[in-house]
């Protein structure tokens, strides 16, 4: 059974930094392309970066480009997420996700359950 | 890096048909058949049910079905029944290597 979970939300202020992390199980993790998905509360979809099978290829939204870094430890079988300079509109539930393929197509076929990240003073 | 254009809301009665447009670019929906559809109950993951434009994942039932016409994607519903009242996102691939979401269709099963 494919699973995704995520760890390391809470509550930060502006400025701040954070590390989010994924665990994955149940499946060829080095065989397939990751995402990093945010919601923030009451809103839609928004994706946040990707990166592909051996970390050659990632790619990041316009909103968190220069501020969020996303990477995989393979032999560890997980995702992570380093997010600083964190700005209010940051808030929201981030899921990983996993992608069909070995490289980014955009299709989230597992998810996990969410981290919740607050930014707030 | 702009949303993908959904209705916020539709609305249909058990056993009917409905249709939920996503209105993207010739950079996105227009250039690629990496487009995908997801269902989200409150408080719950979303769920693929469509990719590749109209292709479905094992376990989706065949009520749910999927087109395209040039930048414009659409999700088919037929034969609504109550558990698919949800939220609904488009999604597509960009030629920026990135992905767009749609903002999201609220539908009601009335």
């Amino acid at each position: 059974e494919v699973q995704l979970v995520e760890s390391g939300g809470g509550l930060v202020q502006p400025g701040r930094s954070l590390r989010l992390s994924c665990a994955a199980s149940g499946f060829t993790f080095d065989d397939y392309a990751m995402h990093w998905v945010r919601q923030a509360p009451g809103r839609g979809l928004e994706w946040v970066s990707g990166i592909n099978w051996n970390s050659g290829s990632i790619h990041y939204a316009d909103s968190v480009k220069g501020r969020f870094t996303i990477s995989r430890d393979n032999a560890k079988n997980s995702l992570y997420l380093q997010m600083t300079s964190l700005r209010p509109e940051d808030t929201a539930l981030y899921y990983c996700a996993k992608d069909t393929g070995y490289s980014i197509l955009g299709y989230f076929d597992y998810w996990g359950q969410g981290t919740l990240i607050t930014v707030s003073s | 890096q702009s949303a993908l254009t959904q209705p916020a809301s539709v609305s249909g009665s058990p056993g009917q048909s409905i249709t939920i447009s996503c209105t993207g670019t010739s950079g996105d929906v227009g250039a690629y058949n990496y487009v995908s559809w997801y269902q989200q109950h409150p408080g719950k993951a979303p769920k693929l049910m469509i990719y590749d434009v109209n292709k479905r994942p094992s376990g989706v039932s065949n009520r749910f079905s999927g087109s395209k016409s040039g930048n414009t994607a659409s999700l088919t519903i037929s034969g609504l029944q109550a558990e698919d009242e949800a939220d609904y996102y488009c999604s597509s691939y960009t030629s920026s290597i990135t992905v767009v979401f749609g903002g999201g269709t609220n539908l009601t099963v009335l």
